[in-house]
């Protein structure tokens, strides 16, 4: 079975700042690798995702992710945050069966 | 991208009662899946309801603590039998398309 680790518990940036994701699977076959973010009091969305291809994926609202795969990792990122990105991100991945397996997420506030 | 609606949305029940939570898909589906999310922490599979076979269950989790239904492609039911205080959490039904998970807004549930 697969299982996801999320580096960072809680993290508080002010405005601009930039950010970054640590998230790192561990998992021998391939997988497909997503990163979901739940804004307070709305439901999970997805936020980017990786399949196969080019390992830099840009997802919406400016947020990219690279795809590490010899370090089992798939990080997120975004240059400069806003005080409407503070949410909740959670990285997942699965085995091509559609189970997903999520981190523990990280809890992102953004200051204005 | 699949619209997902639950029903209801949040609820406070006793303890060593049952709650059904519906979830409606606003296309056909073939594969549902119902998660839980315990405060605090990440999101659990519970189980993978594909029309026309059982749901086939996540370690952890059996059928008579956690009966799904899945009549048809686009409808699942999961009923929490027997509820403790620890079955307090957000239960989320998510469909699978295209190598995606949409994600329903949640049931909200307390047992006391």
């Amino acid at each position: 079975a697969q299982s996801v680790s999320q580096h960072n518990h809680h993290v508080i940036l002010s405005e601009a700042a930039s950010l970054e994701l640590g998230c790192n699977y561990s998992y021998g076959g391939t997988v497909n690798l997503f990163w979901y973010v739940q804004y307070p009091g709305q439901h999970l969305q997805l936020l980017l995702k990786y399949f196969s291809g080019d390992p830099l994926v840009k997802g919406i609202k400016g947020f990219e992710a690279e795809f590490i795969k010899s370090k089992f990792s798939f990080n997120l990122r975004k240059p400069s945050v806003q005080w409407s990105d503070t949410a909740e991100y959670f990285c997942a991945v699965n085995a091509r069966d559609y189970k997903l397996s999520f981190g523990a997420g990280t809890t992102v506030t953004v200051r204005a | 991208s699949a619209v997902i609606s639950q029903k209801p949305s949040r609820d406070i029940c006793q303890r060593g009662t049952s709650l059904t939570i519906q979830c409606q898909v606003d296309s056909q589906v073939t594969m549902m899946f119902w998660y839980r999310q315990q405060p605090g922490q990440s999101l659990t599979l519970i189980a993978t309801a594909n029309q026309g076979s059982e749901a086939t269950y996540e370690s952890g989790f059996v059928i008579d603590k956690f009966p799904i239904s899945r009549p048809n492609l686009t409808f699942s039911t999961l009923t929490v039998s027997n509820m403790s205080p620890e079955d307090s959490s957000i239960y989320l039904c998510s469909v699978g398309q295209s190598n995606e998970q949409y994600f329903g807004p949640g049931t909200r549930l307390t047992v006391t």
